[in-house]
């Protein structure tokens, strides 16, 4: 079945630091690729998306790429701020049926200190 | 357009009592989207409807269950003889049909059962 798997956390860093959050897939077709952010207290926003391989999506500083051949899409980021303290999750959601349904990781934490 | 709303925000409830949740959706979005996500998981997908048609349930989802969505526009979901297990938060999220759409998520609904 599909899954998806992000590295532990929490992650600490200090602001202006570089950023990456690993995520890998586990997929029977050729899904599409999110991640989503949970500022303290607020619903789940999307933050970006990649549609096929080699694709890079970007938002607010953010890149991820879609790396097929490894099944990775991980999140990084040049010089974190201490307003990007949030939860990260990564998901994905398989093209089969075109039910937009998403199968997230469980989440990946990180606090930024000033 | 305010979003994805849910009510209630926070419910306490006894063992066995039942609990109705409300989503109300993004106006134009024809789909809607269950998930329940407990402490230090990521969402984890139970039911979708696409208009007022309930089109795929997870195994997650047992008989104590319910969602419907009547007339294609608010959801509910309805608990029946809670178990402490069924202890989490409940997120909503709605999306247009086509395409790669955005899934937008409500702030949820935690469900405590005492």
């Amino acid at each position: 079945g599909n899954s998806v798997t992000q590295m532990e956390g929490p992650v600490t860093l200090s602001e202006e630091a570089f950023l990456t959050i690993n995520c890998t897939y586990t997929a029977t077709g050729y899904p599409s690729l999110f991640w989503y952010v949970q500022y303290p207290g607020e619903g789940l926003q999307l933050l970006l998306k990649a549609t096929k391989a080699d694709d890079k999506g970007s938002n607010k500083g953010f890149e991820a790429t879609y790396r097929k051949e490894t099944t990775s899409f991980h999140l990084e980021k040049g010089s974190v701020q201490v307003s990007d303290s949030a939860v990260y999750f990564c998901a994905l959601s398989d093209r089969v049926g075109n039910t937009g349904k998403l199968i997230f990781g469980q989440g990946t934490t990180l606090q930024v200190k000033p | 357009d305010t979003g994805v709303s849910q009510d209630p925000r926070h419910k306490i409830t006894k063992r066995g009592q039942n609990v109705t949740f409300r989503c109300d959706p993004i106006s134009e979005h024809n789909r809607l989207y269950w998930y329940r996500q407990t402490l230090g998981q990521g969402p984890e997908f139970l039911t979708y409807f696409q208009n007022e048609a309930q089109l795929e349930k997870s195994r997650l989802l047992s008989d104590r269950f319910s969602a419907e969505r009547p007339k294609g526009s608010f959801s509910t979901l309805e608990i029946q003889r809670t178990e402490q297990g069924d202890s989490a938060m409940y997120l909503c999220a709605s999306s247009r049909t086509g395409g790669t759409p955005e899934a937008f998520f409500g702030q949820g609904t935690r469900l405590t059962v005492v």
